[in-house]
């Protein structure tokens, strides 16, 4: 099946500091999705999307979706510490009547930040 | 607005045992999704429902898997005679009725069910 890799795996960044992150696919996304993960919750989303060479921001945090539609990144500046958590990048691919809700997920990249 | 309600949030069962996990949708979402969580993975699709209609479940285990989305009340993910590969986080999620044209509709997560097999 179709999977996606994460890198780095885990971080561990002092408060202040830019941190980035990204995913690749051996297959192509329509769509790309950054969720943010915190202990004991469901994900979060953050950013979506939807088309190859964007680049979107929800405050300090900024994503782009790859030309190639193999690959995004997330960068998030001047992190804090509530920055801490599980990110999580993931695609919807195809389901049944042509309607893309089966999402893919990486396996995350786990960011510390130390105050 | 409620968000995704999912209970129990922990869910201890012992091997053999029944685990039964419930979801409430967001007010106004119709379609419903079950993922599972192993240890540090992502989440992985089970099975996605609309009311009383199973829509694709090509994620779920063919055996003691089984979920149901009745008319009335929460959605049921059940667990029959578990086993403790069966340990894992749980999650729903919702959306609403699919836009046109194929493009992906958001789903928002619930918080969770963490199930533990002795």
């Amino acid at each position: 099946g179709q999977q996606l890799n994460q890198s780095p795996q885990s971080m561990f960044i002092q408060e202040g500091e830019d941190v980035s992150m990204n995913c690749t696919s051996s297959s192509i996304f329509n769509t790309w999705l950054w969720y943010k993960q915190d202990p004991g919750e469901g994900p979060v989303l953050l950013i979506a999307l939807y088309k190859a060479g964007e680049l979107t921001s929800n405050g300090r945090l900024t994503a782009q979706f790859g030309i190639t539609r193999k690959d995004s990144f997330l960068n998030i500046s001047a992190s804090i510490p509530s920055d801490v958590g599980i990110y999580f990048c993931a695609g919807p691919r195809g389901g049944s009547g042509g309607s893309n809700y089966k999402l893919t997920f990486g396996k995350g990249t786990l960011l510390t930040v130390n105050p | 607005n409620a968000g995704v309600m999912q209970n129990p949030r922990h869910l201890v069962r012992r091997r053999g045992q029944e685990a039964r996990l419930r979801c409430s949708p967001m007010k106004g979402h119709s379609h419903v999704y079950w993922y599972r969580q192993l240890p540090e993975e992502g989440l992985k699709f089970m099975v996605y429902l609309q009311k009383e209609n199973i829509i694709d479940e090509s994620g779920m285990p063919k055996e003691r898997f089984s979920a149901e989305f009745p008319k009335e009340g929460p959605s049921i993910l059940r667990i029959q005679q578990v086993v403790r590969g069966d340990s894992a986080a749980y999650f729903c999620a919702s959306s609403r009725r699919f836009l046109a044209g194929g493009s992906y509709n958001e789903q928002f997560f619930g918080p969770g069910t963490r199930l533990t097999v002795l």
